[in-house]
């Protein structure tokens, strides 16, 4: 059992360049989320995904776009990376609001240069 | 929107000692989480525990909600278990449910 993978691991980008974060989960989750963590800063909500078809901006969503693709899949891009940007990237979901537990991907190191 | 205190901020130990972890909470919730994070970086799920005791091997979690507070108990440490453990509970902020951390217990087992 997978749980939740993400894609890539690790990632150096330059000033202005895009790319897409890419998450997928097997456990028939309807709930989606991706997080970023920065040291002294903890994890910070970006968007998340309540159920298929919707998607909405969490703590921290500015230079940042999702996509839910499925119910499995919740990409999150970045259209223009800044420095501001390099931090490591979380993905989560959960089977539903309220009362169920989040289960996390491993993380994306991402440096912007 | 609800907060996570988590004590002690740093804890060192010797290989062998017991260890608990103290996590508070500023509202009631219906659902809290302990994590570990190793070394790697990877958040693994330790309990899922709202309310109750619950144990896993070395590990034991025990939840008051009604005076919000949650414990993690680590016997017999290892090297292994280094990392930070956070808590974590869902809260409703002003743009929509987050699972709300606590700032970690920072864990070092010395061999």
């Amino acid at each position: 059992n997978a749980g939740v993978t993400q894609t890539p691991k690790f990632q150096v980008l330059k000033t202005g360049q895009s790319m897409t974060l890419q998450c997928a989960q097997d456990m028939n989750h309807n709930s989606m989320y991706w997080y970023r963590q920065d040291p002294g800063m903890g994890l910070r909500l970006i968007y998340y995904s309540a159920s298929e078809g919707t998607t909405d901006k969490g703590e921290v969503p500015n230079g940042y776009n999702v996509s839910r693709l499925n119910k499995r899949e919740f990409s999150l891009r970045l259209e223009s990376a800044a420095p501001s940007q390099t931090s490591v990237y979380f993905c989560a979901s959960r089977a539903r609001g309220g009362i169920s537990e989040a289960f996390f991907g491993q993380g994306t190191r991402l440096t912007v240069v | 929107g609800i907060q996570v205190e988590q004590s002690p901020p740093d804890l060192i130990l010797q290989e062998g000692a017991n260890s608990t972890l103290r996590c508070n909470f500023s509202d009631s919730v219906n659902n809290l989480q302990w994590f570990h994070q190793n070394p790697w970086g990877q958040l693994i799920n330790l309990f899922y525990i709202p309310s109750g005791t619950k144990q896993n091997g070395r590990l034991s979690a025990t939840t008051v909600a009604t005076e919000r507070y949650s414990l993690l108990y680590i016997s017999s440490s290892q090297t292994t278990d280094s990392g930070v453990y956070f808590c974590a509970v869902w809260g409703f902020m002003e743009y929509g449910n987050k699972l709300v951390f606590g700032a970690g217990t920072i864990l070092r087992v010395k061999s």
